[in-house]
């Protein structure tokens, strides 16, 4: 099993450039989830999908930020245009559904954005 | 709403110290607890978890028992290592067609040889 995996593992752009993140799932799973982790702000939720559906985007900060699941084995976020306190580490996770099931990390994308 | 609160780090030990770190959480329902671990680099891993009242989880030496009454899941370990320097967050659950993980802040541990 390969775990989680999230592309690229560091990011650095200029403000108002796009930028993708990109995460492919444990196979079998059907639950993923975005977050973003800041030393202000800690870990945040930003949208999870069940089944490739979104179901939760309450914690996507604006418009700037989307996120799709086109199958069970592909993810990406998109940051459009990007801005300075976009800053921060997005890990990707998947994990079977259910309130007991854990959630397995991939190892983030660290974005910096001059 | 549902959360999480961690004590604030950073927590600094001497190695095969006695380690607590203390998780409090609000949810309505029951919910269930996890603690995960977060190595410098890394991802979150699942350390242990618990799923109903009075569950005890544990991993690696570390132990954390669900308490509804005082709604708790503090994170133990006898004699801490070198190597379970890392960031540990307490995490909650709920059941439900819409559930998902809240996590604590996180605590940082240190220990020092």
């Amino acid at each position: 099993d390969a775990g989680v995996i999230q592309s690229p593992r560091h990011e650095v752009t200029e403000m108002g450039q796009e930028v993708t993140l990109r995460c492919k799932p444990i196979s079998g799973h059907n639950s993923l989830f975005w977050y973003r982790q800041t030393m202000m702000r800690g870990l945040e939720l930003l949208i999870y999908f069940n089944n490739n559906v979104p179901i939760d985007d309450s914690g996507m900060p604006e418009d700037r930020f989307s996120a799709k699941m086109p199958n069970a084995s592909f993810s990406t976020l998109k940051i459009q245009p990007s801005e300075p306190r976009d800053s921060a580490v997005y890990f990707c996770a998947s994990s079977l559904k259910g309130p007991d099931s854990p959630l397995h990390f991939g190892n983030g994308t660290r974005l910096t954005v001059t | 709403g549902d959360s999480v609160t961690q004590m604030e780090g950073p927590v600094t030990l001497s190695e095969e110290a006695f380690l607590t770190i203390n998780c409090t959480y609000t949810a309505t329902g029951y919910p269930s607890l996890f603690w995960y671990v977060q190595y410098p680099g890394e991802g979150l891993q699942l350390l242990l978890k618990a799923t109903k009242a009075d569950d005890k989880g544990s991993n690696k030496g570390f132990e954390a028992t669900y308490r509804k009454e005082t709604t708790s899941f503090h994170l133990e370990k006898g004699s801490v290592q070198v190597s379970d320097s890392a960031v540990y967050f307490c995490a909650l659950s709920r059941g439900g067609s819409n559930y998902k993980l809240t996590f604590g802040k996180g605590t940082l541990l240190t220990v020092n040889p």
